[in-house]
């Protein structure tokens, strides 16, 4: 079936340090889904960060992007420079363009930016 | 614009019993979708629906779960009965049909003990 792994359950970061959360898909029935990251930040709902729905295009969004990798079936996510507001539990997901567009979610990286 | 609006906020229950939480999707909406979120599986998704139709209800959630929509602006999930392992946070989330950016409720925090 269609799944999303981030291998990361949590990382830690100090303030203006770089930032990367590693996401990997497998869509065997779909082919070209759409990609998302959702974030969660303490005490309020998921909300959806940026989405890409071309192979190879970067979406961006408040500072982080992540690129469409379809030959490593990948969709990173980035940033130069993270903030303590940062800290969050973001979620890749994606969704079949062609079929009843439910997202497939990743199990989550709790990303903590120490100050 | 109304966000997606579950209640309650939070839970508690006595494994065994019948909980049901509520979910109020933004107007427009016809896909509404519920979720369990722990720290271990993520997010599972329980049930499905376009159109107040159920979609998809889950799979592996069948037997005590039951999700409703009785009309297009409200949504119920019932647990019944109730079991420790049931303790998680519910989220509803809405979307337009064919789009996947969806509109999240902040949850339903279930303590079942």
């Amino acid at each position: 079936g269609d799944s999303v792994t981030q291998t990361e359950g949590q990382v830690t970061v100090s303030e203006s340090k770089s930032l990367i959360i590693n996401c990997t898909y497998s869509a065997t029935s779909i082919g070209y889904p759409n990609l998302f990251w959702y974030v969660r930040y303490p005490g309020e709902g998921l909300q959806l960060l940026l989405k890409v729905i071309t192979a190879g295009q970067k979406g961006s969004s408040r500072g982080f992007e992540a690129t469409y990798n379809k030959e490593a079936t990948s969709f990173h996510l980035q940033k130069a420079s993270v903030q303590e507001s940062d800290s969050a539990v973001y979620y890749c997901a994606l969704s079949d363009p062609s079929g009843s567009w439910q997202l497939i979610f990743g199990s989550g990286t709790q990303l903590t930016v120490m100050p | 614009d109304a966000g997606v609006t579950q209640t309650p906020r939070h839970e508690v229950a006595e494994k065994g019993q019948t909980i049901i939480l509520k979910c109020e999707p933004v107007s427009g909406h016809n896909d509404l979708f519920w979720y369990r979120q722990t720290k271990i599986q993520g997010l599972e998704l329980l049930s499905y629906f376009r159109s107040k139709s159920l979609m998809e209800d889950g799979g592996a959630f069948k037997d005590r779960f039951k999700a409703e929509m009785l009309n297009s602006s409200f949504s119920t999930l019932k647990i019944q009965p109730t079991e420790p392992k049931d303790s998680a946070v519910y989220l509803c989330a809405s979307s337009l049909e064919g789009h996947s950016d969806y509109t999240f409720g902040s949850g339903t925090r279930l303590l079942v003990i």
